[in-house]
């Protein structure tokens, strides 16, 4: 069974700070990593990622795919309070890995930004 | 702007009534999915959808059903509302890869007392 363990699971910081999101995974056939931020109630999305090693980037927000390890990280430079929100990370499910069957989510981080 | 609506975005309702909660998108996605999520937990898959006239059970047993008639139009259905129902169902679609990852409605919070 696929599964999708994110740390911490909560995080509170200051404005300004530079905070770092992990997620571990474990799937039969891995694809592509995705992450998406969930404010009050639809998630949206902000990356996915396929290599090893490529820094996808957007703004303020970076993410990296450590596939030998297993492993993703998020992370937000000079956080604002509209950074809070809970941030998910997800892997496609099925056979093919390739999306069509669904995602299987971690629990998520819930980040609050303090003014 | 939203390309997926859910309505309606709160619903109580009693013990023992048929409920039918709408997904409909605009962005002629095959694929649709309907996900449970209870707070502070994460989402889990329930229903999905590769198109029209085809619909599969997720990984949560659920006693909901659902239809796909249209390409746009999913509903989720309860035929006897429980207690144990009270959560937030998220409908999504996609194009079938994930390299735009899916686009999420807002979701309905469902509240059976």
């Amino acid at each position: 069974e696929d599964k999708v363990v994110q740390s911490p699971l909560s995080l509170v910081v200051h404005e300004g700070d530079t905070v770092t999101l992990n997620c571990s995974y474990e799937v039969t056939n891995f694809r592509s990593l995705l992450w998406y931020k969930q404010e009050k109630k639809a998630p949206t999305f902000l990356f996915m990622l396929t290599s090893s090693g490529i820094e996808k980037k957007s703004g303020r927000l970076s993410s990296i795919l450590d596939k030998k390890e297993l492993f993703s990280i998020l992370n937000i430079t000079a956080t604002q309070t509209g950074d809070s929100a809970v941030y998910l990370c997800a892997v496609p499910k099925g056979y093919s890995g390739g999306g069509a069957d669904g995602l299987t989510f971690g629990k998520g981080t819930h980040l609050i930004i303090q003014p | 702007e939203a390309d997926i609506y859910q309505t309606p975005r709160y619903l109580v309702i009693g013990t023992g009534k048929k409920i039918t909660l709408e997904c409909s998108q605009t962005m002629g996605h095959d694929k649709m999915y309907w996900y449970q999520q209870d707070p502070g937990m994460e989402l889990h898959l329930i229903h999905y959808s590769y198109g029209v006239n085809s619909t599969e059970k997720g990984d949560l047993s659920s006693e909901s059903t659902v239809s796909r008639i249209r390409t746009e139009h999913f509903p989720l259905t309860l035929e006897s509302a429980r207690p144990s129902h009270t959560s937030q169902y998220l409908c999504a679609s996609g194009s079938g890869t994930t390299s735009h990852g899916y686009t999420f409605g807002s979701g309905t919070r469902l509240t059976v007392v």
